[in-house]
């Protein structure tokens, strides 16, 4: 079975701190995806990458950066925590296509 | 990027087949269906997913209407297990399959 694990359950920061938020997976996936989740508005992607160094933004970039130094670890970047980017993050990998998304767990994620 | 239209909830008896909706109809001709479910404090699992003809795994069945335009997935006996919150979206192999859009679910309740 695909593996994906997120570093961190819960992760609690202050306003203004550097977040990093950590995602290996095992299977060797070219693609990997950052989403976060809120009530009501569903899953939205953040930013994905389909090859190491490579990332595109996805619908909410802002406030966000991502690193894909290797092949099995996607990193996502807060520069500067806001109360606003409080939310669960979950990470997914798959192959390219129309295969499936492998998630983890998710971060829930609390800045105050 | 095509779009899923889902009900907000349903809720069904234990042992007894589940049917859930979903409407696509702006799918294109390269967007494959996939369902997805989401138990509490966990992330998103893959149920099934197929482009035109019905297909059936050891979880589900899906059932995909001969215009596309919408879809059901077929929990055949549920469980209480089975309470989650169930994603219906589209993958859009043309395009590599990056920019999948998650909506609000169906948050199933399973009674005993």
């Amino acid at each position: 079975d695909v593996k994906v694990t997120q570093s961190s359950r819960y992760l609690v920061k202050r306003t203004g701190e550097k977040v990093f938020l950590e995602c290996v997976q095992d299977m060797d996936h070219e693609n990997m995806f950052w989403y976060r989740q809120d009530p009501g508005l569903g899953l939205r992607l953040i930013y994905f990458s389909y090859d190491v160094k490579m990332k595109e933004k996805g619908d909410i970039p802002e406030g966000y950066s991502v690193s894909r130094e290797k092949k099995e670890r996607f990193s996502l970047i807060l520069e500067s925590a806001s109360t606003n980017q409080t939310s669960m993050y979950l990470c997914a990998s798959s192959i390219p296509g129309s295969s499936p998304l492998h998630f983890g767990n998710g971060t829930r994620l609390t800045v105050t | 990027d095509a779009k899923t239209t889902q009900p907000n909830s349903m809720e069904s008896n234990e042992e007894e087949p589940v049917h859930l909706p979903c409407n696509h109809s702006t799918i294109s001709g390269t967007d494959y269906i996939h369902w997805y479910r989401q138990l509490p404090s966990q992330g998103p699992e893959y149920v099934i997913h197929g482009l035109t003809s019905n297909v059936n795994n050891r979880m589900a069945s899906l059932a995909i209407a001969e215009d596309r335009k919408s879809s059901t997935l077929i929990l055949h006996r549920a469980t209480l297990r089975d309470a989650a919150v169930y994603y219906c979206i589209l993958r859009d192999v043309g395009t590599g399959g990056f920019k999948t859009i998650f909506g609000a679910g169906t948050r199933l309740f399973v009674k005993a």
